[in-house]
């Protein structure tokens, strides 16, 4: 199966900065990557399809980027609602996996 | 707005059998793949199986594969998983997810609020 390493595992920040996140795949998976958001006491909501696509009601500050291994995630701006834990999703091959997340804290 | 209500996780012993029930609303159902992701207490998401708009496609996860058995019901809206077999280690939140389109391969874009299934003796 496709293991999917996400990193850091834990990002600090402020407010207003940029954030980077990291997903690297075990093996290519073109660009079928997906990226969730999850706050707590919610179920995770879809942000980036595709490795790059925004799905619906996303802001512009979320972008993905990346191809075959190494993906990655920038919010361009942190805004409060921002700090959560995201996950990354493989659907190029099966099983689908998912990577063990980042937590953005403040 | 799309609903998914997950039903029947409980306590069980290892060895048995249980069957989950998802019952969903505010979207049309047959037009889209739907799936079961696990979450154990303390460890990350992990997807068990999912199934194609008519049924046609059904996959598994290794670690469930043999054991798990995901339908649905057209009529009822409602998703299933037959889980038998029932190991220590099933013990999760069963989260009931809706795919983007008919097919298992596309993104996930609504989750239920799970129902736990705790494995024990």
């Amino acid at each position: 199966e496709v293991v999917l390493t996400q990193s850091p595992a834990t990002l600090s920040l402020s407010p207003g900065e940029r954030a980077t996140l990291s997903c690297r795949a075990s093996q290519s998976i073109s660009n079928y990557l997906v990226w969730y958001q999850r706050k707590p006491g919610q179920a995770p909501r879809l942000l980036i399809y595709d490795t790059s696509n925004r799905a619906t009601g996303i802001p512009a500050r979320f972008s993905g980027s990346g191809s075959g291994t190494d993906f990655t995630l920038t919010i361009s701006s942190l805004e409060p609602e921002d700090f959560a834990i995201y996950y990354c999703q493989q659907r190029g091959n099966w099983p689908l996996t998912f990577g063990g997340g980042t937590e953005v804290q403040i | 707005e799309v609903q998914l209500v997950e039903s029947g996780g409980g306590l069980v012993q290892p060895g048995r059998s249980l069957r989950l029930s998802c019952a969903a609303s505010g979207f049309t159902f047959d037009d889209h793949a739907m799936h079961w992701v696990r979450q154990a207490p303390g460890k990350g998401l992990e997807w068990v199986s999912g199934i194609s708009w008519n049924s046609g496609s059904i996959v598994y996860g290794d670690s469930v594969k043999g054991r798990f058995t995901i339908s649905r019901d057209r009529a009822k809206n409602s998703v299933y998983l037959e889980m038998s077999g029932l190991r220590v280690e099933d013990t999760a939140l069963y989260y009931c997810v809706k795919g983007t389109s008919y097919s298992c391969t596309h993104p996930f874009d609504s989750w239920g609020q799970g129902t736990l299934v705790t494995v024990s003796s």
